[in-house]
């Protein structure tokens, strides 16, 4: 199956705790991003990368990163979660110079 | 600036009625559109995409949208919607490096 797979579903973590979430695709897309949906469905782009460059939104705190281990990956590392970081995490992928992107079904995360 | 207004955040239709969701966008040059659906607890969908010709576009499940240069449009129609269209809709237009504005969304929520 071709898609793009977001692992966990679902993730609750205390404040100030490291999460990471990862992200595979295999559609042999060359482009990837992480989004941030808020409560009220607004869709914010934090990272877009393929291999020759990592896009940064400039809002984005600095406590989140992106890693990739090659094109087919990419993971979101959290250090020191906060209470606004509850959001839905969506990861997407498309071919570069490309708007049509296939989405995963997300990672909820929780910080209490 | 770019920008992608969707002026109803919710929309109430009744099981077997026509639909009208309505987009809006700011863009210099030829526009890419799009319309993605997330279903709940989903990731976000491709409906339908416009770059060029027809300005009526068809989608799938039903679903078309109509683009207008004239009014800056972009309004996605379903003749007769199923209780199965219960979603948030999104509208989106390529920027300039292939990645996507996106509108706050319209919730659709079908009558039974």
């Amino acid at each position: 199956e071709t898609a793009v797979f977001q692992t966990p579903n679902y993730h609750v973590t205390q404040v100030g705790n490291e999460v990471s979430f990862n992200c595979k695709q295999t559609l042999g897309h060359d482009t990837m991003y992480w989004y941030k949906q808020d409560s009220k469905k607004l869709l914010k782009i934090m990272f877009s990368y393929n291999n020759k460059q990592l896009i940064v939104n400039e809002t984005v705190p600095r406590r989140f990163s992106p890693q990739s281990s090659d094109k087919a990956h990419l993971n979101l590392r959290i250090k020191s979660v906060e209470p606004e970081d509850s959001a839905v995490y969506l990861c997407a992928s498309s071919y570069a110079g490309n708007s049509d992107y296939t989405f995963g079904s997300g990672t909820r995360l929780l910080v209490i | 600036a770019q920008s992608v207004t969707q002026p109803d955040a919710r929309v109430t239709v009744s099981e077997g009625a026509s639909l009208q969701l309505r987009c809006k966008y700011s863009y210099s040059a030829t526009p890419y559109l799009f319309w993605y659906v997330q279903y709940p607890r989903q990731g976000l969908q491709l409906l339908l995409k416009y770059y060029s010709g027809d300005p009526v576009v068809q989608g799938v499940n039903g679903f078309e949208a109509e683009f207008s240069k004239s009014n800056s449009s972009f309004h996605l129609r379903k003749a007769s919607v199923h209780w199965s269209d219960s979603a948030v809709y999104f509208c989106a237009v390529s920027s300039s490096n292939y990645q996507l504005i996106w509108g706050s969304g319209t919730k659709l929520i079908i009558k039974p």
